[in-house]
């Protein structure tokens, strides 16, 4: 069973600060996504990463892929209450059957205070 | 933009009831997945489908779910037997490619179960 490990659990930030949220693992995968999830609904695709050591940047955020593809972070600059919101990374992994799925982390809550 | 579509966005069902949740993903895309999130809990792979048939199923995928794309735009969860333990989000997404594959995520089904 392959586990993501985000870290914080919770992150409570002032307006301007930056942050960044971590996403580890033993196992390797063909690639990293992120989403966004408001409560109530469906995750939200932010990002897609695929090569080791790729950075992928979207307005403030900025995400990185590490070199063995095992880990990646999200690191927000000049943080935003906009930027509220629960932050999951999931890593897509080859099953064995010709398949592939996608294993979630749990999630790192933010809240940016105005 | 397109989008996933899901019906309805609340359930409520008595324990034991046969529950079908619906889903349309984008229209393009050939990999259907559903995923479950129980009320403070990381997001769960249940199941992806393509070319009509299941490719892949977790070990909650038990023998009371099923899957079913019974014409050219729906995509089905049906849970035969519905268990108190059954209640959570239920999430359809869709891709259009099965690796590297950006999942889309539809706004999802709470289901409740009494």
């Amino acid at each position: 069973t392959q586990l993501l490990e985000q870290s914080p659990q919770f992150l409570s930030i002032q307006e301007g600060e930056n942050l960044t949220v971590y996403c580890n693992s033993s196992s390797v995968f063909s690639s990293l996504q992120w989403y966004r999830q408001e409560p109530g609904e469906g995750p939200v695709l932010l990002v897609t990463v695929v090569t080791g050591g790729e950075v992928k940047k979207l307005k403030r955020l900025t995400f990185q892929f590490g070199d063995a593809r095992k880990d990646s972070s999200l690191h927000i600059t000049a943080a935003q209450p906009g930027d509220t919101g629960l932050y999951l990374c999931a890593g897509e992994s080859f099953t064995g059957a010709g398949s592939y799925q996608l294993t979630f982390g749990k999630g790192t809550k933010l809240s940016v205070i105005p | 933009e397109p989008e996933v579509t899901q019906t309805p966005s609340h359930q409520v069902t008595q324990m034991g009831q046969e529950v079908i949740l619906r889903c349309v993903p984008i229209s393009n895309h050939l990999y259907f997945y559903w995923y479950r999130q129980i009320l403070g809990q990381k997001v769960e792979f249940l199941v992806s489908f393509y070319n009509n048939e299941i490719s892949e199923k977790s070990e909650i995928f038990d023998d009371q779910f099923s899957v079913e794309r019974p014409d050219g735009s729906n995509f089905t969860l049906k849970i035969r037997s519905t268990k108190l333990e059954d209640s959570a989000m239920y999430f359809c997404a869709s891709s259009r490619r099965q690796t590297y594959n950006e999942q889309f995520f539809g706004p999802g089904t709470r289901l409740t179960v009494l």
